[in-house]
């Protein structure tokens, strides 16, 4: 069974950029969550969708947005890049109905310059 | 909001030994507590979780323990191997039955396990 595929691995922006970062769930599961991991403020929540519908939202700036396909894959989206956005951002995928475990992807490491 | 607190941030063990990291939380809703590895370019990898009708559970060389009435969660890995050398992390959702949802995570721990 295939993982959680995040892509791309690697992204360098320079400021005031935008960004896409994609991530493909296990098949089964319509349960994403995306993640922002950085050395200071270390794993925090951003944003989580099911069936195409946002369910619960961390303590992000608008800045950051999501969104989710039919067939459950993910995307989420950086507008006017920071420096301080330079982080590994990741992406949980669970079956999103009671009672679930997260499997994480590897992540995509953005750098902002 | 839910607040993890984990310590210690690193921890050394020779291999063979036991290692303990433990975690505490603030929200008595939370019900569902997993622990993440993490190695150097990846991913967190689930390696256990319980949830908070359970007070212990064991999975081979590693089991987790829970005290809602402390509020505290613990991991313990026996026999360490240098392979068991990774970042760990605690992490505490709730959600009906459990889910991870929107997990809130501790700050991590640097394991590492010397030959």
């Amino acid at each position: 069974k295939a993982g959680v595929t995040q892509t791309p691995r690697y992204l360098i922006k320079t400021r005031g950029q935008q960004v896409t970062l994609s991530c493909s769930p296990i098949s089964g599961h319509r349960s994403v969550s995306w993640y922002q991991q950085t050395p200071g403020q270390g794993l925090q929540f951003l944003f989580e969708y099911f069936s195409e519908t946002q369910r619960n939202k961390g303590n992000f700036p608008g800045r950051f947005s999501g969104r989710q396909f039919s067939n459950s894959r993910s995307e989420m989206n950086v507008s006017t890049l920071e420096l301080g956005d330079s982080a590994l951002y990741l992406c949980a995928s669970s079956r999103g109905t009671g009672g679930t475990e997260a499997f994480f992807g590897q992540g995509t490491r953005l750098t902002v310059v | 909001g839910e607040n993890v607190e984990q310590h210690p941030s690193t921890l050394s063990v020779q291999e063979g030994d036991s290692a303990v990291i433990k975690c505490t939380y603030s929200d008595s809703a939370s019900n569902y507590f997993p622990w993440y590895k993490q190695e150097l370019g990846k991913g967190p990898q689930l390696i256990i979780d319980i949830r908070s009708n359970v007070g212990e559970k064991k999975d081979q060389r590693i089991a987790v323990t829970l005290n809602k009435t402390a509020k505290h969660f613990s991991l313990h890995i026996t026999e360490t191997q240098p392979e068991d050398s990774a970042v760990y992390f605690c992490a505490a959702s709730k959600g009906s039955s459990g889910s991870a949802r929107q997990l809130t995570f501790g700050s991590g721990t640097q394991l590492t396990v010397l030959p």
